[in-house]
């Protein structure tokens, strides 16, 4: 069962312009979402996280929206540069007793000159 | 550098083998994560460990077993290796529940 539905499978933006991914999930007792980049050969990098009583958390070019209601939530990488190229993954968790991270499936971005 | 070292960075075995893998979390971190990366099935959670003992697993097989010694240091044992069980296999650690995760660079593992 597929809890995190991560969307678009690949994405192609020119050098400056906005990345959006977007992810759903279905368990409302995830209270906790973080997104992780991941370059080829290399482990997974938190980049932001935020949690569902929070609609909009921002760290330099990188913005999560979130949507408690419609239980999905969002990366944007504003002025995306060529280094932003990589792997992104949506992730979301129970904190507490169960607190393993749920993946989504993955989007990788390439960010053209 | 996250902080987290996991070794081998690569791993070649033949089928029916057995493995170790091993993670060292980031200093101060009681809580050890195991995942599995494969083409097909993503980033998947095997098992979590906490100050030494077990406290979460999700889908992972018989054949895999992990422990966290009392450095704290991890080791996923993986046997009777199958063609299919060739992915990264990757470590993360948290100081405690519902904290952030952190992943050390991964074990690539191959079964010819």
């Amino acid at each position: 069962q597929q809890q995190v539905k991560q969307s678009p499978q690949s994405l192609i933006v020119q050098k400056g312009g906005i990345s959006i991914i977007n992810c759903a999930y279905e368990n409302t007792a995830f209270d906790y979402f973080p997104w992780y980049q991941q370059f080829p050969g290399k482990g997974p990098a938190l980049l932001i996280a935020i949690r569902p009583d929070v609609s909009e958390k921002k760290e330099g070019r990188f913005t999560i929206s979130f949507n408690k209601s419609a239980k999905q939530f969002s990366l944007h990488i504003m002025d995306s540069q060529p280094g932003d190229s990589a792997t992104y993954f949506c992730a979301a968790q129970i904190t507490g007793t169960a607190s393993k991270l749920t993946f989504g499936t993955g989007t990788r971005l390439q960010v053209t000159l | 550098d996250s902080g987290v070292t996991q070794t081998p960075k690569h791993l070649i075995t033949a089928t029916g083998q057995r493995v170790t893998l091993r993670c060292s979390p980031r200093s101060g971190d009681l809580s050890v994560y195991w995942y599995q990366q494969s083409l097909d099935q993503g980033l998947q959670f095997l098992i979590q460990y906490y100050n030494g003992e077990e406290r979460a697993k999700g889908n992972i097989l018989e054949r895999f077993s992990a422990q966290q010694f009392p450095d704290l240091h991890s080791e996923l044992n993986l046997s009777s290796l199958e063609l299919g069980d060739s992915a990264l296999y990757f470590c993360a650690s948290s100081v405690a529940f519902g904290s952030l995760q952190f992943f050390g660079p991964g074990t690539r593992l191959t079964v010819l």
